[in-house]
C-alpha cells in the first residue's frame, strides 16, 4: 500500500534554531502533500498544502516565513520550522493524497520539543 | 459551519467487550467519510472509507456505518483487544477541498 515515511520521529532543539522534517512517499508519487499540527488531545489542524513544483498554500494564521515548506519532487516534501520557540512544540504530521483513489496516507509524525 | 463532532470524548471498556463510537457532521458538500485509528505518538492509520452511497463497511473487527440523510456515522469495535487502545478519529472529506477532522474518541481497553 501507499506509505509515507516521516523523519525524524522525535527532535529536541534549542530555542532560536531551525528544524527540518522530511516526508517521503515510498511507493507512489505524491503530487499533493498536507502538513498538520496536533496539540495534545486536539484534532489535527491543517497548516499548509503543498503541490510539487509550486508554492505551498498556507492556512489562515500560519506564518509562511516561519514554517517553510518545500515540495521539490514527487516523492519528497519538507517542513522547516525556523527560529523555533517553545510554543512551536507540537506533533507535526504529513499526509499525501494517493491518486486514483480516495486515500490519504499519513506519516508517522514528528514530536518537536523546543527548549 | 463545517464541523465534525465525535462522542464520547473518551471511553474505557474491558477487554473482549464491544463498543460503538459516534460521529455527527455538518460538512457540505460531502464526498466521503473516513475513520482513522491513531496510536499515541503516531500518525493516523485508515480503518474505513465510505462514500455517500455506502451504508456499512467492515475492516476485521471494525465496522463503520453511515447515514448520509442524518449525517451520522458510527464505528463499532467487536471483541476489543488491548491493542485497540488508541484515539479514533472521524474525518469528513468535503468535496473538492479539505478533510475536516473530529477531535477523536480516546478508547482505553483494560484487562
Amino acid at each position: 500500500g501507499a506509505v509515507v515515511s516521516q523523519h525524524p520521529s522525535r527532535v529536541i532543539c534549542k530555542s532560536g534554531t531551525s528544524v527540518k522534517i522530511e516526508c517521503r512517499s515510498l511507493d507512489f508519487q505524491a503530487t499533493t502533500m498536507f502538513w498538520y499540527r496536533q496539540f495534545p488531545k486536539q484534532s489535527l489542524m491543517l497548516m499548509a498544502t503543498s503541490n510539487e513544483g509550486s508554492k505551498a498554500t498556507y492556512e489562515q494564521g500560519v506564518e509562511k516565513d516561519k514554517f517553510l515548506i518545500n515540495h521539490a519532487s514527487l516523492t519528497l516534501s519538507t517542513l522547516t520550522v525556523t527560529s523555533a520557540h517553545p510554543e512551536d512544540s507540537s506533533f507535526y504530521i504529513c499526509s499525501a493524497r494517493v491518486e486514483g483513489g480516495y486515500g490519504y496516507t499519513f506519516g508517522s509524525g514528528t514530536r518537536l520539543t523546543v527548549v | 459551519k463545517n464541523q465534525v463532532e465525535q462522542s464520547p470524548q473518551s471511553l474505557i471498556i474491558l477487554e473482549g467487550k464491544n463498543c460503538t463510537l459516534q460521529c455527527n457532521y455538518t460538512v457540505s458538500p460531502f464526498s466521503n467519510l473516513r475513520w482513522y485509528k491513531q496510536d499515541t505518538g503516531r500518525g493516523p492509520v485508515s480503518l474505513t472509507i465510505m462514500t455517500f452511497s455506502e451504508n456499512t463497511k467492515s475492516n476485521g473487527r471494525y465496522t463503520a456505518t453511515l447515514d448520509a440523510d442524518t449525517k451520522q456515522s458510527s464505528l463499532h469495535i467487536t471483541a476489543s483487544q488491548l491493542s485497540d487502545s488508541a484515539s479514533y478519529i472521524c474525518v469528513v472529506n468535503q468535496a473538492g477541498t479539505a478533510l475536516i477532522f473530529g477531535k477523536g474518541t480516546t478508547l482505553s481497553v483494560s484487562s
